[in-house]
């Protein structure tokens, strides 16, 4: 089955800096690949999204990158804020229907002001 | 995007008291809900996948006849942790899937359910 492995597990940066987070699966039928913002106490909130069809997506200050050849992807956040801090999740799965997601271990950010 | 909501928010019980949770998609058809456990400081583990009018689909490792799914509508699916007991204090999640459209691979999440076990 699919693996996706994410880093780093934490990652602290100043406001206004830029922040990356990397991850890698090894399902090469995959072929949607969402990231997910989960502050504390609260359940995962989609912020953006790509499909193997397309090897970049930007929304404002969050972009992600892919790589299929390698099969990792990358979510970027630009002009970081204190409000971005929060625990972010990549995922993997073959789409549509009932296939299932698998969430990489997840990244802890720290925007500091 | 979706909005799924998931009642309670959090719940405190004694051991062996069946808790009941339920998650519903508010403006669109889910033919298909999962349901995910997270403890602290984790990721998020999925442990079955409900669908709509049939049997749910449980992950290796959990238990159908402790964790009761039941999806009897295409906006409701429900979570009943039975007999409850301490290990099964953890964080539930559902998400839902828009049966509609050309991206119905989206995933959108309930707000979680804190369940503690006395």
């Amino acid at each position: 089955g699919e693996n996706v492995e994410q880093h780093p597990s934490t990652l602290s940066v100043q406001e206004g800096d830029s922040a990356v987070i990397k991850c890698t699966y090894s399902d090469s039928a995959s072929n949607y690949f969402p990231w997910y913002k989960q502050e504390l106490g609260k359940g995962p909130q989609l912020i953006i999204d790509i499909r193997s069809n397309v090897g970049e997506k930007k929304d404002q200050r969050i972009a992600v990158t892919l790589n299929k050849t390698a099969k990792h992807f990358s979510l970027h956040i630009t002009e970081t804020q204190p409000e971005d801090s929060a625990v972010y999740f990549c995922a993997a799965s073959r789409g549509t229907g009932f296939q299932k997601l698998v969430f990489g271990t997840g990244t802890r950010l720290l925007v500091s002001p | 995007g979706a909005v799924v909501s998931q009642h309670p928010s959090w719940v405190i019980c004694k051991s062996g008291t069946s808790v009941k949770i339920e998650c519903r998609s508010l403006d669109f058809q889910a033919t298909t809900m999962f349901w995910y456990r997270q403890f602290p400081k984790q990721s998020l583990m999925l442990m079955a996948t409900s669908n709509e009018g049939s049997k749910a689909t449980y992950e290796q490792g959990v238990e159908k006849d402790k964790f009761l799914i039941n999806h009897a509508s295409l906006t409701l699916s429900t979570l009943t942790v039975t007999s409850a007991h301490p290990e099964d204090s953890s964080f539930y999640i559902c998400s839902a899937r828009d049966a509609r459209g050309q991206s119905n691979e989206k995933l959108f999440f309930g707000s979680g359910t804190q369940l503690s076990v006395l």
